[in-house]
């Protein structure tokens, strides 16, 4: 079963502007990660956040963490054609092992 | 460097063949995950190794999976008496060790087609 709940499923954006994905879970994490995954191709590690922290930058890249909200947020700036894909949100739990439960993805789509 | 590689890239199988699917990990990676992605879902965890010891299969969907990695390097995953419902793309991750913050890197995946 899969942990994770993306939101949208689905965004379609022109060149220039911000994309914000977000995601929930259910259970408490040691640490939540972001995943980019173009068509056809494997999953590509973004960033990770640990529970003990709210926020985090990484290039055009911000990730918030809601820990008392169980939720997360993917903020891509100045969004680029060569950023459409799709983005997973992945937690790890201590309970669970070392596997990463991933959601369902939102795809993103940007236009030039 | 290499990333992670994994063979055949694609693989159409009839149903009730038996399929292995390889991986070959970025090397010194001690941990080995499998996953699998169904259309338009986020990868699902199967199995996972570290070193060669198998430490958690919980995500093998029926005991005609069955995965592999004999000397701690590349792993086999064999699906015997394919089904249908196997359809789907199998993913393989790295890590450099075991811990909850280690970055997984993925391969491209085999896609996996049963007729």
């Amino acid at each position: 079963s899969q942990q994770g709940e993306e939101d949208p499923q689905a965004l379609s954006i022109q060149e220039g502007e911000n994309a914000t994905m977000n995601c929930s879970y259910k259970t408490s994490i040691n640490n939540l990660q972001w995943y980019r995954q173009n068509s056809g191709r494997g999953l590509v590690h973004l960033i990770l956040i640990r529970s003990n922290e709210r926020e985090k930058h990484s290039g055009r890249l911000r990730v918030t963490l809601d820990t008392s909200k169980k939720s997360s947020s993917l903020l891509i700036t100045a969004s680029r054609a060569a950023d459409t894909a799709s983005y997973f949100c992945a937690t790890a739990h201590n309970q669970a092992g070392t596997a990463l439960i991933f959601g369902k993805g939102t795809t993103l789509s940007v236009s030039s | 460097g290499a990333g992670v590689s994994q063979s055949p890239r694609y693989k159409v199988a009839k149903r009730g063949q038996d399929v292995a699917l390889r991986c070959d990990p970025i090397s010194g990676h001690v941990s080995l995950f499998w996953y699998q992605q169904a259309l338009g879902q986020g990868p699902e965890f199967l199995t996972y190794f570290q070193n060669e010891a198998q430490l958690d299969k919980s995500g093998l969907p029926s005991d005609r999976f069955f995965a592999e990695r004999p000397e701690g390097s590349v792993s086999t995953l064999k699906i015997q008496r394919t089904q249908q419902e196997d359809s789907a793309v199998y993913l393989c991750a790295s890590s450099l060790a075991y811990s909850l913050q280690e970055t997984q890197y993925f391969g491209p995946g085999t896609r996996l087609l049963v007729l």
